[in-house]
């Protein structure tokens, strides 16, 4: 179990905007370390989407945000594109484990 | 371009070991760790631990201690992952990841990423 928690799926039409949230606690995202954000497409390793909770790598398109509130992070996808499915990770570090952590992930669907 | 090259899949015996091969190029390999990372078939991604390229010190999260062993070759711009007394839930794909940020200040991600190594462990 991580302690960091993401919604099992999340589905959207092509062109539409969709939300993954990662709830965290006071030990992690409230305690204000960064969170980042992975996409593993389907038998491939993850790749890099989202650092520092809201800045995004050269080459991850505009389409990608991210954002940070209290103890909880958001990743938006806008403009959904049928290449976007594949699983979502929010990572952070969390004080009370000393380590760092990912999140449960997220399944996204594009219908 | 930066590239991480992982070593091929293995296939262990319970109780083999397994050595892991992670080959860096396109950027000063001791200036960025390097975070080793398991996938179970099936399940989420876990942070296993992280080791200092400069110093060779590694850092091992709970449950990672004892049987798996992070090391380099800096000659070699490599990192190596070491795990001993192989169990069946150790049947997972081992990433390597170079990291972004500070990982001695909490604030590490995984900037680039390595292909995947299976490890399937069976009798």
């Amino acid at each position: 179990q991580s302690v960091l928690t993401q919604p099992p799926s999340v589905s959207g039409a092509p062109g539409q905007r969709v939300t993954i949230s990662c709830i965290g606690s006071n030990s992690n995202i409230g305690a204000r370390f960064d969170v980042h954000w992975y996409q593993q497409l389907p038998g491939t390793a993850p790749r890099l989407l989202i650092f520092g909770s809201t800045n995004r790598p050269s080459g991850v398109p505009e389409r990608f945000s991210g954002s940070k509130s209290g103890t909880s992070a958001s990743l938006a996808i806008t403009g959904l594109q049928p290449e976007d499915e594949a699983n979502y990770y929010c990572q952070s570090y969390d004080n009370s484990l000393g380590a760092f952590v990912f999140g449960t992930g997220t399944e996204v669907t594009v219908l | 371009q930066v590239q991480l090259v992982q070593s091929g899949s293995e296939l262990k015996k319970p109780g083999a070991s397994v050595k892991v091969s992670c080959k860096a190029s396109g950027y000063s390999f001791t200036n960025d760790a390097v975070n080793w990372v398991r996938q179970a078939p099936g399940q989420g991604l876990e942070w296993m631990g992280w080791i200092n390229t400069y110093t060779g010190t590694p850092t091992y999260a709970r449950g990672f201690a004892g049987r798996f062993v992070f090391s380099l070759d800096k000659s070699v711009n490599t990192a190596y992952l070491q795990i001993s007394s192989l169990e069946a839930d150790d049947t997972a794909v081992y990433f390597c990841a170079r990291a972004g940020g500070s990982c001695s200040a909490a604030d590490c991600f995984c900037r680039n990423w390595g292909q995947g190594t299976p490890v399937t462990v069976s009798s």
